[in-house]
């Protein structure tokens, strides 16, 4: 059990565009899901916490209006990023608890490149 | 605020112990989670603590110390693919979730 699905695991895009990222928990109900930012040998950034149903909680410095998450089921959240400049590259994680209680389960990850 | 410090760097040798040490400094503690992290992949769980002790799992142990604001990490019988990166993360009440800077090991032959 706890499998948490990511997609896509890769992306190329224009400057300017948006591109979304989907993550699905595969076999649990995810109470709440998490998304992460990774620059190259650094830890992971928490950007925000969603719960079903409602708004996400951004941390200090996240800009809502740039990264949109929305939490629609139990089993799914996806993050966009919208009109992505070349300082959005950067490897993005997701988890996603709620089956052994706090213990987050991750995404494969999302490597976003913007050109 | 919140502080997670790990050794950035350690190095041992295969078939070897090595104590990767974690400390702290946080409000509102609500349990400390390892996560094992290899290049360019996602964060695999390793272990929770949330009660002083050691929770022992295979090759690997945690240990948390809540008065100390201390945990660490032993992994045993060193094999190259424990070659990673090792994330304490400190979770608090109201789902603050925190990863420290993580510690790069490098098992040598």
């Amino acid at each position: 059990g706890a499998v948490v699905s990511q997609h896509p695991s890769r992306v190329i895009c224009k400057s300017g565009t948006s591109v979304k990222i989907e993550c699905r928990s595969l076999d649990f109900q995810a109470t709440t899901m998490f998304w992460y930012r990774q620059f190259p040998k650094q830890s992971l950034m928490l950007m925000a916490t969603s719960n079903e149903g409602s708004k996400a909680t951004y941390e200090q410095g996240v800009e809502k209006d740039k990264f949109l998450i929305n939490h629609a089921s139990l089993t799914l959240s996806t993050l966009t990023v919208t009109s992505a400049h070349p300082e959005d590259s950067s490897f993005y994680i997701c988890s996603a608890s709620g089956l052994s209680g706090n213990i987050q389960y991750f995404g494969a990850g999302t490597r976003l490149s913007v050109l | 605020g919140q502080n997670i410090d790990q050794p950035t760097e350690m190095t041992a040798t295969e078939g070897a112990i090595v104590q990767i040490n974690c400390t702290y400094q946080t409000s509102g503690f609500n349990g400390l989670f390892w996560y094992q992290q290899h290049a360019g992949e996602a964060p695999t769980f390793l272990s929770y603590n949330v009660l002083d002790g050691l929770e022992e799992k295979g090759r690997f142990s945690s240990f948390l110390s809540r008065s100390k604001g201390y945990s660490y990490l032993l992994l045993k019988e060193l094999q190259m693919k424990d070659s990673a990166s090792y994330l304490c993360a400190v979770w608090n009440y109201g789902q603050n979730f925190v990863f420290g800077p993580g510690t790069r090991l490098s098992v040598l032959p």
